[in-house]
């Protein structure tokens, strides 16, 4: 089955304790993305990846970093976490270039920095 | 800046009635939009993309409509049912981009229940 798995689904993390949170996707796609969703505000993106070993800033970079070391995978790191970055997060792949192609969202993952 | 609003925020209709979601953005210099849906506790799923140069896009009972000019969306669901209860989330693709890779902005979503 086509998939964009993430992992943790659920987290609850304390200030300053680094955490990583894996995204995979088994659909060959080039293109991966991480956003975070927040009330009234909508999904931000916060990178992106167009290929492996290219990655760029979304809108929201700032307190995150992400690595492409193999095409399917897209982990994002929060190397000290903050209690503004409890969010809603989301990982997606795409074939193309987002907005060209369709993208496939992964289930979400819950962070909660207390 | 791009900003897309969604209006309203919440809707509950009774099971059969056909109903329309609305999306406005700001800046009309769009490549496509998309409607997605959000289930609770998963991600989101592809409805609908319109390019710019299309005035309508239709899959099953789902059609939406662009007015680029206006910048305006809908999404028109006919004959609703209690399974397309969910949140409606629609996004602009700006049709200048810095970077290789295009972005996605996205409105806050609609979030629908149809009751029986």
């Amino acid at each position: 089955e086509a998939q964009v798995t993430q992992n943790p689904r659920y987290l609850i993390t304390v200030t300053g304790k680094k955490l990583t949170v894996t995204c995979s996707q088994n659909m060959n796609h080039e293109y991966m993305s991480w956003y975070r969703q927040d009330p009234g505000l909508g999904l931000r993106q916060i990178y992106y990846s167009m290929n492996v070993e290219v990655t760029d800033k979304g809108d929201v970079p700032e307190g995150y970093k992400v690595s492409r070391k193999e095409k399917r995978n897209f982990p994002l790191i929060l190397e000290s976490p903050s209690p503004n970055q409890t969010s809603l997060y989301f990982c997606a792949s795409s074939l193309g270039p987002v907005g060209y192609n369709e993208q496939f969202f992964g289930p979400g993952t819950r962070l909660t920095v207390l | 800046k791009q900003e897309v609003t969604q209006i309203p925020a919440a809707l509950s209709v009774p099971e059969g009635e056909n109903l329309v979601l609305n999306c406005s953005f700001t800046d009309s210099a769009i490549y496509n939009l998309q409607w997605f849906r959000q289930d609770p506790g998963k991600g989101l799923t592809s409805l609908l993309l319109i390019q710019s140069s299309q005035r309508e896009q239709t899959s099953g009972r789902l059609n939406a409509s662009l007015d680029k000019s206006s910048g305006r969306s809908t999404l028109y669901i006919a004959a609703s049912q209690p399974g397309d209860s969910a949140t409606y989330l629609c996004a602009v693709r700006r049709a200048r981009n810095t970077g290789t890779a295009s972005k996605l902005t996205f409105g806050t979503g609609t979030r629908l229940q149809v009751t029986l």
